[in-house]
C-alpha cells in the first residue's frame, strides 16, 4: 500500500529564504507525482508535475525533483516571499488515483 | 473559464438530511473524482469515473452516491448525512495519469 510522507510538517521562515520540502513515497511504481498549493480554505492550485522519466521540473522560482528508486521528491523554493505562505502537498499518482502526502505547512514572515 | 467547477462552496445541514454536490468540468476530461479532506487536512480519495462508468470505490459507505450523467458532470449525493460526513469535499479531473489532476475550489460540508 502507498504511503505518502511529508517533512517537516510545518516551517515557518523568514522572507528572503531558500527553502526544500521533501516528500517521500513507498512504493517506487509511480506513473508521476505532482505538487500542490493549498490556500487556507481554498482548493487546490497544481504547482509543477514530475513525471516518472523525469529527474525535475522548474517553474520560476519553484524546482522539484523526483528519484524514484529512493522513493523522494523535493521541492525547491527560491527566495521565498510571504505570498508563499501556504500548504504545499505532494502526490505520487498510482495508476488511476492520487495518493496524497500529509502536507507542510509554510509560513513566511516579512 | 473555470476548469472544475463545483457547487454549492458551502453547505450547512442538520444530521438525517440528504444533499447533492455538483461538479463540471469543461477540460474535455475522461475522468473525474471525488476527494474528501478530513479534519485533519489529509485528503483520500472516494470515487472516480471513467467516460460515466465507476473506475474506484474506496470503501465509501453506501449513503454516498456519485452521479456521471455525462463525462463532463460528476455529482455526489449524501443520503442520511452524519455528523463525522463534515469536510471539505473535492471534485478533480484528469485526461490520463501522465498529465495530473486539476481540481476545483472545494464545497465545505458542516453537518449540525
Amino acid at each position: 500500500k502507498q504511503e505518502v510522507t511529508q517533512i517537516p510538517a510545518a516551517l515557518s521562515v523568514p522572507e528572503g529564504e531558500n527553502l526544500v520540502l521533501n516528500c517521500s513515497f513507498t512504493d517506487s511504481a509511480i506513473y508521476n507525482l505532482q505538487w500542490f498549493r493549498q490556500d487556507p480554505g481554498k482548493g487546490l492550485t497544481s504547482l509543477l508535475l514530475i513525471q516518472s522519466s523525469q529527474r525535475e521540473q522548474t517553474s520560476g522560482r519553484l524546482n522539484a525533483s523526483l528519484d524514484k528508486s529512493s522513493g523522494r521528491s523535493t521541492l525547491y523554493i527560491a527566495a521565498s516571499q510571504p505570498g508563499d505562505s501556504a500548504t504545499y502537498l505532494c502526490a505520487v499518482i498510482n495508476t488511476d488515483k492520487l495518493i496524497f502526502g500529509t502536507g507542510t505547512r509554510l509560513q513566511v514572515f516579512p | 473559464d473555470t476548469a472544475v467547477s463545483q457547487t454549492p462552496k458551502y453547505l450547512v445541514t442538520q444530521m438525517g438530511n440528504d444533499k447533492s454536490i455538483k461538479c463540471e468540468q469543461n477540460l474535455g476530461h475522461d475522468t473525474m473524482y471525488w476527494y474528501k479532506q478530513d479534519s485533519k487536512k489529509f485528503l483520500k480519495i472516494m470515487f472516480s469515473y471513467n467516460n460515466k462508468e465507476l473506475i474506484i470505490n474506496e470503501t465509501v459507505p453506501n449513503r454516498f452516491s456519485p452521479k456521471s450523467p455525462d463525462k463532463a458532470h460528476l455529482n455526489l449525493h449524501i443520503n442520511s448525512l452524519e455528523l463525522g460526513d463534515s469536510a471539505v469535499y473535492f471534485c478533480a479531473s484528469s485526461q490520463a495519469e501522465y498529465y495530473g489532476y486539476t481540481f476545483g475550489s472545494g464545497t465545505r460540508l458542516t453537518v449540525v
